[in-house]
């Protein structure tokens, strides 16, 4: 019963480096989602995707890339990390529709950029 | 304007108490609506769906107040283990889901 798995789960970078986050589920769910958690925050989305082939920005998508590789993996790229990236990041998933309301959340990925 | 607000907290309440937690969104085209707990460092999961009618699940009790753009959540007999942030979730259907939390609510139970 994985459901969503994501790497890293810790990961510290130097301002400018770039990194991967990894992020799969096996619910066979259409929609994928990244967010990312600063205390006092919430969770703010970065981007999505409805289905595959298709991703779209969220509310905060600036320095971000995203693919959608097939319908079980999203992966969220930062090209060049900045302090500001410091972060919780969370990958989600919903089998979408107008009734399904349940996100389904991996275990959360800490990013420290020096 | 927060899309989502909550009421600030923290919330320090003794073991036994009712305590009740307040949301509210603005976006009165807002599809569904949940609570989510958070347990510390660790990733939210549903706790309950919220319906118009509104709806109990045990100790839990939820309230949805659509044309106020209102929802509560009241926890009922508190446990130890109920400590934990409670996240309200507005979904906003479009073409695809957009879920937005609000910053959350967190709450001690003490013994």
């Amino acid at each position: 019963n994985a459901g969503v798995t994501q790497t890293p789960k810790f990961q510290v970078l130097k301002t400018g480096q770039s990194m991967t986050l990894q992020c799969a589920q096996d619910m066979n769910h259409n929609s994928m989602y990244w967010y990312r958690q600063d205390p006092g925050m919430g969770l703010r989305l970065i981007y999505y995707s409805a289905s595959e082939g298709t991703t779209d920005k969220g509310e905060v998508p600036n320095g971000y890339n995203v693919s959608r590789l097939n319908k079980r993996e999203f992966s969220l790229r930062l090209e060049s990390a900045a302090p500001s990236q410091t972060s919780v990041y969370f990958c989600a998933s919903s089998g979408g529709g107008r009734d399904t309301g349940e996100l389904f959340f991996g275990e959360g990925s800490r990013l420290t950029v020096l | 304007r927060k899309e989502v607000e909550q009421d600030p907290g923290p919330f320090n309440v003794p073991e036994g108490a009712t305590v009740a937690f307040n949301c509210t969104y603005s976006n009165s085209a807002s599809q569904s609506f949940f609570w989510y707990r958070q347990d510390c460092r660790k990733e939210p999961k549903l706790l309950m769906s919220v319906y118009s009618s509104g709806n109990e699940d045990g100790r839990f009790t939820a309230q949805l107040n659509r044309a106020s753009q209102y929802i509560s959540l009241l926890i009922r007999d508190s446990k130890l283990s109920d400590s934990a942030t409670y996240l309200c979730v507005v979904n906003e259907v479009f073409h695809g889901q957009n879920f937005v939390f609000g910053p959350g609510t967190r709450l001690s139970v003490l013994p």
